[in-house]
């Protein structure tokens, strides 16, 4: 199975200041014949279901605001909030969906300082 | 628009089984693999299966490889998760959820069903 670690576990920031997550693959998940990574984030707040960023590890999700970037590839990703709203405060997960199990990321909660 | 509805609210004993559905709507149901994603209190998101609409096939983690069934049934649009042997620590919200046609991450979400294991 493709193991998944997140860092870190939580980080406090400023209204609108940036925010950044790191995604670890413990092999790659990188598909070299499309050159795609099988990347995605999730947001997750308390009493709903898990909400699609990203996919492909930097796609945006139709409607998912443009602070919301993804970068990445192989085995190292981040998210980046480049200017934290109050409604940003939530739980973000990265999946990996190369193979089966389609693991996530422990998690990383971010709050407002 | 893509709708995943799911069944309400369970309470098992430990040992028993627990069917849950989700009645999916707005889009051709054999064209996009279903998930299961569990979420325990205080727990990270833990992916356990998909099931294929189209052929009835599916693909369980490891871990839930010897309690967990899914299936389908195309008449109904439904998808079904079957745990069985449940313990306390089963004690989660699960989701369903669905993914792009043509690939596997997901897009949309069930709105989640609480199943509670206590004796």
């Amino acid at each position: 199975d493709i193991v998944m670690t997140q860092s870190p576990d939580s980080l406090a920031v400023s209204l609108g200041e940036r925010a950044t997550i790191n995604c670890k693959s413990s092999q790659t998940i990188l598909y070299s014949s499309s050159n795609r990574n099988y990347l995605a984030w999730f947001q997750h707040k308390p009493g709903q279901p898990p909400k699609l960023l990203l996919y492909w590890a930097s796609t945006r999700e139709s409607g998912v605001p443009d602070r919301f970037s993804g970068s990445g590839s192989g085995t190292d990703f981040t998210l980046t909030i480049s200017s934290l709203q109050a409604e940003d405060v939530a739980v973000y997960y990265c999946q990996q969906y190369f193979s089966a199990p389609f693991t996530f990321g422990p998690g990383t909660k971010v709050e407002i300082k | 628009q893509v709708q995943l509805e799911q069944s309400g609210t369970e309470v098992k004993r430990p040992g028993a089984s627990v069917r849950v559905s989700c009645r999916t709507s707005g889009y051709p149901f054999t064209d996009s693999h279903l998930h299961w994603v569990r979420q325990a209190r205080g727990q990270g998101l833990e992916w356990m299966g998909w099931v294929n609409p189209h052929s009835g096939s599916a693909q369980y983690a490891q871990k839930f490889k010897d309690r967990l069934t899914l299936t389908r049934d195309t008449s109904s649009s439904t998808a079904y998760m079957e745990l069985s042997g449940l313990r306390s620590d089963d004690t989660a919200f699960y989701y369903c959820a669905k993914s792009v046609r043509g690939s596997f991450y997901v897009v949309n979400w069930g709105q989640g069903t609480l199943v509670t294991v206590s004796s």
